[in-house]
């Protein structure tokens, strides 16, 4: 079964600075989805960025971007130039080619200082 | 293009009631998957329907049911609440065609349907 691990329950970061949040995921597929989603005090889930795993290229979205390491199973995410809209749970989040069925980290929350 | 859309926001009920909540996709998907958020368990996959049809279901018991129509709207039930049931139910449909083409299975997400169960 494809688990997904986030080993950071909480994180902080100054305004203008610079994080990274952790995931490790189990799987014995090859062809498959991973997403960094983020939930705001609003609940709302909403789409960070994504990463097809036959792609070797990290992804990136304006300020933030992932290091894909397939051998390693590992997906972090960095957010650059912290802002304080960025203060949310951040999910990991897996998902295998055409099963609509993601698999979920337990979340890191961070939170941006001013 | 108008996002995820799920009502009720908030419901309240009482154990052994039973409840329908619904989900409108983002015009154009034909895939909706549900999933249940609570504090001790985190975010689990309930199940997922395309083209009217159920696809794939998580480990839930048979109390949570659910139905798509042909307009891909759909609609989750839980019959016979229990007090575990208080959760944050989400919605999250997809483009997923039945090639499973790469670069259409994002699943974009409604804000979700709170319920407490008294």
């Amino acid at each position: 079964a494809q688990t997904v691990t986030q080993s950071q329950p909480e994180m902080s970061v100054q305004e203008a600075e610079t994080v990274t949040l952790s995931c490790t995921y189990d799987t014995s597929e090859n062809n498959y989805y991973l997403f960094w989603y983020k939930q705001p005090p609003s609940r709302q889930m909403i789409l960070v960025i994504r990463q097809e795993a036959y792609k070797q290229q990290n992804a990136t979205e304006n300020r933030f971007s992932v290091n894909f390491q397939k051998a390693a199973k590992s997906f972090s995410l960095k957010i650059s130039d912290s802002q304080l809209g960025d203060t949310a749970m951040y999910f990991c989040a897996y998902d295998q080619t055409g099963a609509n069925n993601l698999f979920f980290g337990t979340g890191t929350r961070l939170t941006v200082i001013p | 293009k108008a996002g995820v859309t799920q009502t009720p926001r908030y419901l309240i009920k009482t154990r052994g009631q039973q409840v329908t909540l619904s989900c409108s996709p983002i015009s154009g998907h034909r895939s909706v998957s549900w999933y249940q958020q609570t504090p001790g368990q985190g975010l689990q996959f309930l199940f997922e329907y395309f083209s009217e049809t159920q696809r794939n279901k998580g480990n839930f018991p048979g109390r949570f049911s659910g139905r798509q129509f042909s307009n891909s709207r759909s609609e989750m039930n839980v019959s016979t609440l229990e007090l575990g049931d208080s959760a944050l139910y989400l919605c999250a449909s997809s483009l997923a065609t039945l090639a499973g083409v790469l670069g259409t299975d994002t699943q974009y997400f409604g804000p979700g349907t709170r319920l407490t169960v008294l």
